[in-house]
């Protein structure tokens, strides 16, 4: 089975550019997660889906982040515009069910603001 | 509120040596407990989970785990370390109700001298 997918792995942009990072969960999970990680903070959620619909944002770090999940199979998460404090690996997970699974996780994407 | 604390940010072994990662939660009811690692580059993998039952719990890569309620740990541990298991453990409470939401502990790096 395909695990989490996510695109690209590797994005480098200037500052004040819109950055879309594109996630695939798992067939037939009904949660997604979208994570940050950076050396300073560690592993920080910014926001999750139940069933496509939006549960919990509070980590959104402002204004400039913004998810969407248009479908089941389907997500993005959005920075616009983008900063250098910005950069960070990004990762989406999925899981199924609403109640103590295990969330699986993509392999990231590697993000990088100059 | 829940909370995941890693005592330990480094650890260093030495290969075939024994290793005890240790993590200790703090939940009202009965947890749901998870460990993950991390290679580098890659995302979060899956280890093992307890849900109830044998507070001994068997993972995959020859880990395991032990839930011990009265000292609110769950300690990762595996008999004889490999030099490709140098990655970061992650430990993690479910959020009951949170459709699988996970409260992370900020995480192991685990290097292995030959």
């Amino acid at each position: 089975d395909a695990g989490v997918i996510q695109s690209p792995r590797h994005e480098v942009t200037e500052m004040g550019q819109e950055v879309t990072l594109r996630c695939k969960p798992i067939s037939g999970h009904n949660s997604l997660f979208w994570y940050r990680q950076t050396m300073m903070r560690g592993l920080e959620l910014l926001i999750y889906f139940n069933n496509n619909v939006p549960i919990d944002d509070s980590g959104m770090p402002e204004d400039r982040f913004s998810a969407k999940m248009p479908n089941a199979s389907f997500s993005t998460l959005k920075i616009q515009p983008s900063e250098p404090r910005d950069s960070a690996v990004y990762f989406c997970a999925s899981s199924q069910g609403i109640s103590n699974q295990p969330q699986h996780f993509g392999d990231g994407t590697r993000l990088s603001i100059l | 509120a829940q909370s995941v604390t890693q005592p330990d940010i480094h650890i260093t072994v030495s290969e075939g040596a024994s290793l005890e990662l240790r993590c200790n939660y703090s939940y009202g009811a009965t947890p749901y407990l998870f460990w993950y690692v991390q290679s580098p580059g890659q995302g979060l993998q899956l280890l093992l989970k307890y849900f109830s039952g044998d507070t001994l719990v068997q993972g995959i890569k020859g880990f395991e785990a032990e839930f011990k309620r009265s000292q609110s740990s769950f300690n990762l541990r595996k008999p004889s370390v490999h030099w490709s298991d140098a990655a970061e453990y992650f430990c993690a409470v479910g959020v009951s109700g949170g459709y699988n939401k996970l409260i992370f502990g900020a995480g192991t790096r685990l290097a292995v001298h030959p």
